[in-house]
């Protein structure tokens, strides 16, 4: 089993982004996709996950609106997007899987650190 | 929202007894899962469903929850131990982490 994540960006606040998460290994479409963030001196927080089967999505309340999650079924990729990126978004962003509703989350990338920085 | 609340840290000496703690309103009526997380590392599911140890996680650990407390317990703490710890549950599709203790192996 692998989660290998996108590598590390760079962007200015107001731009754009989508970082990847691409599953081997496994039925990529058994195991919910989540995505875990991790600001600067920080502990972890919840961003949101997706059922690949059916695309449907749930986010962490204080983040909706801001981050969409999406997927490529035929990719076996996950993506985290923003529409407008804050300083505010810089950590590290990890996608980990989880097989059902209560399930823990078995198997984690290695983390996406995006900076965001005028 | 639902809250968890862990210690910022914990110390123990190697070969002792470590326990971490997630405190939450009738926390015992959730499933809690815990994660192992080493710097520059990606987290580890350690305990998963408050008790069932996961895939290639010595016995060392283990896990109960109860009324208003989840607890990770490690024995014979050693040096590769050392890392935070979070507890994390569904609140009911929401998931929901602890803020993290740091275990340090004096």
């Amino acid at each position: 089993v692998q989660l290998v994540q996108s590598g590390g960006e760079v962007k200015k606040p107001g731009q754009s982004l989508r970082i990847s998460c691409q599953g081997s290994g496994y039925t990529f479409s058994d195991y919910w996709i989540n995505w875990v963030r991790q600001l600067p001196g920080k502990g972890l927080e919840w961003v949101g996950h997706i059922d690949p089967r059916s695309t449907f999505t749930t986010y962490n309340p204080s983040l909706q609106g801001h981050v969409s999650v999406s997927v490529d079924e035929s990719l076996n990729t996950a993506y985290l997007q923003w529409s407008s990126l804050r300083a505010s978004d810089t950590g590290i962003y990890f996608c980990a899987r989880q097989e059902g509703g209560l399930d823990g989350l078995d198997f984690w990338g290695q983390g996406t650190l995006v900076t965001v920085s005028s | 929202s639902y809250v968890l609340t862990q210690a910022p840290s914990v110390s123990v000496a190697p070969g002792k007894t470590a326990r971490i703690t997630c405190g939450g309103d009738n926390i015992g009526s959730q499933n809690v899962h815990w994660y192992q997380h080493k710097p520059g590392q990606a987290p580890v599911l350690v305990m998963s469903y408050d008790s069932g140890r996961a895939s290639g996680i010595p016995e060392r650990f283990s896990g109960s929850n109860s009324g208003n407390t989840a607890t990770l317990t490690i024995s014979r703490v050693e040096a590769g131990d050392e890392a935070d710890y979070y507890c994390q549950l569904w609140d009911p599709a929401t998931g929901v982490f602890g803020g993290g203790t740091r275990l340090t192996v004096l």
